[in-house]
């Protein structure tokens, strides 16, 4: 079993929609879990991390950990084409430790 | 702040060369991170150095890759013989330590490797 499972997508949804993005994960020790965006042909860039469970947002995006299951999502309300891009999740078990990646969905916001 | 800086850009090379790839760190950053990123295996840590440092490079897939940083502002990543299974997008990233919160990583733009 995979460290981290994410499903690669494509995954399209029209404009103004609530967009859910998940992830498992096997390794009941990771603490840090993050939400990285990918545009093409650019580098990965950090959009929330949470630290152990619970829920945390930033504008229109809600980041949700539960542990109990090893399951993360993201929620993205009222979706904008400009949100179309890969999304990474990634988790760590310290701070400063190194950071393992899921492949990444391809998300589509369709005008 | 010009962010992580790569290059080249894009690279195309034949089976049996060496590739040399450079990475610039963002100033202050005391962490770089090299990664690369497939369609079949996402973005996987090759080696990441602290202080100029090699702190962990397990992910380095054989000895035909080696990295190196000799100072706070440079970085390289080569291959020697390049392969065709080495065709990737190559990342660099760079973080800085900050007590007490999760290091945030500024990845560059990437480097394209073709081998053919």
């Amino acid at each position: 079993q995979k460290e981290v499972e994410q499903d690669p997508g494509p995954l399209s949804v029209p404009e103004g929609a609530i967009v859910s993005l998940n992830c498992t994960y096997s390794n009941s020790a990771f603490q840090y879990f993050m939400w990285y965006r990918q545009y093409s042909r650019k580098g990965p860039e950090l959009l929330m991390y949470t630290y152990s469970s619970g829920n945390k947002e930033d504008g229109r995006f809600t980041a949700q950990v539960d542990k109990s299951s090893k399951y993360i999502s993201l929620f993205i309300r009222d979706s904008q084409p400009s949100d179309s891009a890969t999304y990474l999740c990634a988790m760590t078990y310290y701070r400063d430790d190194k950071i393992i990646f899921g492949k990444g969905t391809r998300l589509h916001i369709l005008p | 702040d010009a962010g992580v800086i790569q290059s080249p850009r894009h690279e195309v090379t034949e089976m049996g060369q060496e590739v040399t790839l450079r990475c610039k760190p963002i100033s202050g950053h005391n962490s770089l991170f090299w990664y690369r990123q497939t369609m079949m295996r996402g973005l996987e840590l090759l080696i990441y150095f602290n202080n100029n440092v090699p702190i962990d490079d397990s992910g380095m897939p054989e000895d035909r890759f080696s990295a190196k940083m000799p100072n706070a502002s440079f970085s390289t990543l080569k291959i020697q013989p390049s392969e065709p299974r080495d065709s990737a997008v190559y990342f660099c990233a760079s973080s800085s330590a900050d007590r007490g919160r999760l290091d945030t990583q500024y990845f560059g733009p990437g480097t394209r490797l073709t081998v053919l």
